[in-house]
């Protein structure tokens, strides 16, 4: 398997703008989560979905962001209209199972809005 | 959202000593703990996931062990190499939900 894919690598953006990221995790693995990493905040978990469900998005910072995953393979992570303050590193994580399973983390997308 | 402490924040090991580090989280609702080795530039990997109180697990040079009712978990690195410098983060889980709330980790490095 290819691990849990992300795109893009690097995203540089003008405030304002939208934003979309974009994750495939690995297949057969039913729990697909978004976090955002951020020095002053360390690593913070924004969404998850089971099965293609939005389980908990309490970590959305607010209304800017939303996520979906239109089916097993796919998810996305939108900022509209971005803002500087979003400038961070986001991956996206899938597992097995609920939360006695390890997660596979992606490669990260590095966000930086001007 | 737990509080999850983690201890040290940064640590200078000579190459071929041991050392060891903490991770402090709430006793109450819990359900799993996650360790993961975070390299620079790189992504989180997942190391070990521990559920029963009194817990112990082993790779290679690496173990852990997990308190559930006082609320910790220890990481050892036996004989540490170069490769072993990275941040080490734990994570629990908790309260009925399956997302993890990640500490700010133990930066580790091995100094030659």
């Amino acid at each position: 398997d290819a691990g849990v894919i992300q795109s893009p690598r690097h995203e540089v953006t003008e405030m304002g703008q939208e934003v979309t990221l974009r994750c495939k995790p690995i297949s057969g693995h039913d729990y697909l989560f978004w976090y955002r990493q951020t020095m002053m905040r360390g690593l913070e978990l924004l969404i998850y979905f089971n099965n293609n469900v939005p389980i908990d998005d309490s970590g959305m910072p607010e209304d800017r962001f939303s996520a979906k995953m239109p089916n097993a393979s796919f998810s996305t992570l939108k900022i509209q209209p971005s803002e500087p303050r979003d400038s961070a590193v986001y991956f996206c994580a899938s597992s097995r199972g609920r939360s006695s399973y390890e997660q596979y983390f992606g490669p990260g997308t590095r966000l930086t809005v001007t | 959202i737990l509080n999850v402490e983690q201890s040290p924040q940064s640590l200078h090991v000579q190459e071929g000593d041991s050392t060891n580090f903490t991770c402090s989280f709430p006793s109450s609702n819990f359900y799993a703990l996650h360790w993961y080795r975070w390299e620079t530039a790189k992504s989180p990997e997942a190391l070990f996931v521990m559920t029963l109180n009194g817990d112990e697990k082993k790779k290679g040079r690496i173990s852990a062990t997990l308190n559930t009712k006082e609320g910790y978990s220890y990481l050892y690195i036996k004989g540490s190499q170069p490769e072993d410098s990275a941040t080490y983060l734990c994570a629990p889980a908790g309260g009925g939900a399956d997302g993890l709330t990640f500490g700010k980790g133990t930066h580790l490095i091995i100094q030659p």
